[in-house]
């Protein structure tokens, strides 16, 4: 079954289409950014990350700008696929401190239609 | 399959109950990470350890507590257990302080 708050909002895409998922950082100073995938029953599954001193970073099928200017950052997914159908989490980290301690996003769900 | 290991994937207690979750890190990871995943407050870090040795604190209850033995294994110790504390607990771990995490399955957790 789910694992994630009932009221996440929702992103309902085609398969093919682009999927853009979005997150707003709360602290200023964190410098490291990751976004997770999470599909039901299992659980979070790096995808990607980027470090604040870049703007852009790319992947495989996957995308992520970061606006340090309005702490927003983007998840850009081309051609989705039924199997990108998960929970998204962005969280944020600030780094040489020795540790890391994520602070996860609410999340958002994305549904692929096939 | 992220190479991290929970048990058990279930556990169904009562309210003032008393349990521990056991998570294996992926091999040679010295990093262990344990966070709660509830409906309301979504997924929370709570403890950090690093070969051995507790390194960062979350919102991590007064009730639980958590140690990291010399095998590396992690377990995590959750006491008079509340309503509240129904949730999804993941364990996560990395090679160092500072990389990527890789989350086992998770133990969901029922109080009832």
């Amino acid at each position: 079954g789910e694992s994630v708050g009932l009221h996440l909002p929702t992103l309902s895409v085609q398969e093919g289409d682009n999927s853009i998922i979005n997150c707003a950082y709360s602290n200023s100073a964190s410098d490291y950014f990751i976004w997770y995938k999470q599909e039901s029953g299992k659980g979070p599954q790096f995808i990607i990350d980027i470090r604040s001193n870049m703007d852009k970073r790319q992947g495989q099928r996957v995308t992520v700008l970061l606006n340090k200017t309005v702490k927003h950052l983007s998840l850009q997914i081309a051609a989705t696929q039924p199997g990108d159908s998960a929970v998204y989490f962005c969280a944020e980290n600030k780094e040489n401190t020795g540790f890391q301690k994520l602070v996860f996003g609410t999340g958002t769900r994305l549904l692929v239609s096939p | 399959d992220s190479g991290v290991t929970q048990t058990p994937k279930h556990l169904i207690t009562a309210t003032g109950q008393r349990v521990t979750l056991r998570c294996s890190p992926r091999s040679g990871d010295l990093s262990v990470y344990w966070y709660q995943q509830s409906l309301d407050q979504g997924l929370q870090f709570l403890i950090q350890y690093y070969n051995g040795e507790e390194r960062a604190k979350g919102n991590i209850l007064e009730r639980f507590s958590a140690q990291q033995f010399p095998d590396l294994h992690s377990e995590l110790n959750l006491s008079s257990l509340e309503l509240g504390d129904s949730a999804l607990y993941f364990c996560a771990s990395s090679g160092g302080l500072d990389n990527e995490q890789f989350f086992g399955p998770g133990t969901r957790l029922t109080v009832l």
